[in-house]
């Protein structure tokens, strides 16, 4: 069964620094994985997508990468600004089930 | 291009009482799908619809939790009757493609249950 973990549970960080999220999975046999963004009372938005082919993905000041055979995934946001707090999710397409598979997520404070 | 619509956004009831969620996916998507998450959770899918059909229901509570998506189009999920841990937000999403899955989803604003 894919279990899918994300570290840290939680993030504060100053206006502007880098900062990287990380997610890891345990079945390796994806056929992509997603990053979405949560804000509070809102759903969500899919904010980068890697198929199980590529690397990674940039978009903006986000880039996402995958590691299969390590099971890793990182989302990597530069120059974090106080619009970027929200809670970030990965999620999973495949392995042994056909359907979407979440973390937890990450809930990121950027502080002015 | 209009958005994932649910309806209706937050809903307060006692255990033991019925509630129904309605959802408008993206016009023109075919697979529609409806997800619960508990707070401090990720979602958790418990229906997919591909057109008017079925896809999965493997996680779905079925002796409560009922769905349906008769015209292909908009869904309700029902409860009945609501536990006090069915307390989540309901998140309904839609996608465009017919393949089975992987394809990008997007999602609606989600409707606040709570059970009291």
């Amino acid at each position: 069964k894919q279990e899918v973990t994300q570290i840290p549970a939680a993030l504060s960080v100053p206006e502007g620094e880098n900062l990287v999220l990380n997610c890891s999975f345990t079945d390796s046999a994806i056929y992509n994985l997603q990053w979405f963004r949560q804000d509070p009372g809102k759903g969500l938005t899919s904010l980068l997508l890697i198929q199980s082919s590529q690397r990674e993905q940039t978009s903006g000041r986000l880039n996402a990468s995958l590691d299969k055979s390590s099971g890793r995934s990182t989302l990597y946001i530069a120059a974090s600004q106080p619009g970027d707090s929200a809670t970030y999710l990965c999620a999973l397409y495949g392995g042994s089930q056909g359907n979407l598979i979440f973390g937890k997520g990450t809930k990121l404070s950027v502080k002015p | 291009e209009a958005g994932v619509a649910q309806s209706p956004r937050y809903k307060i009831i006692e255990k033991r009482q019925s509630v129904a969620f309605w959802c408008n996916p993206i016009s023109g998507h075919a697979t529609l799908y409806w997800y619960q998450q508990i707070l401090g959770q990720g979602p958790k899918l418990l229906i997919q619809f591909q057109n008017n059909g079925v896809v999965d229901d493997s996680q779905l509570p079925k002796d409560r939790f009922s769905a349906e998506r008769l015209k292909g189009v908009d869904s309700t999920l029902k409860i009945q009757p609501a536990k006090l841990e069915d307390s989540a937000v309901y998140l309904c999403a839609s996608s465009s493609g017919t393949s089975g899955g992987g394809e990008t989803q997007y999602f609606g604003p989600g409707t606040r249950l709570l059970v009291l």
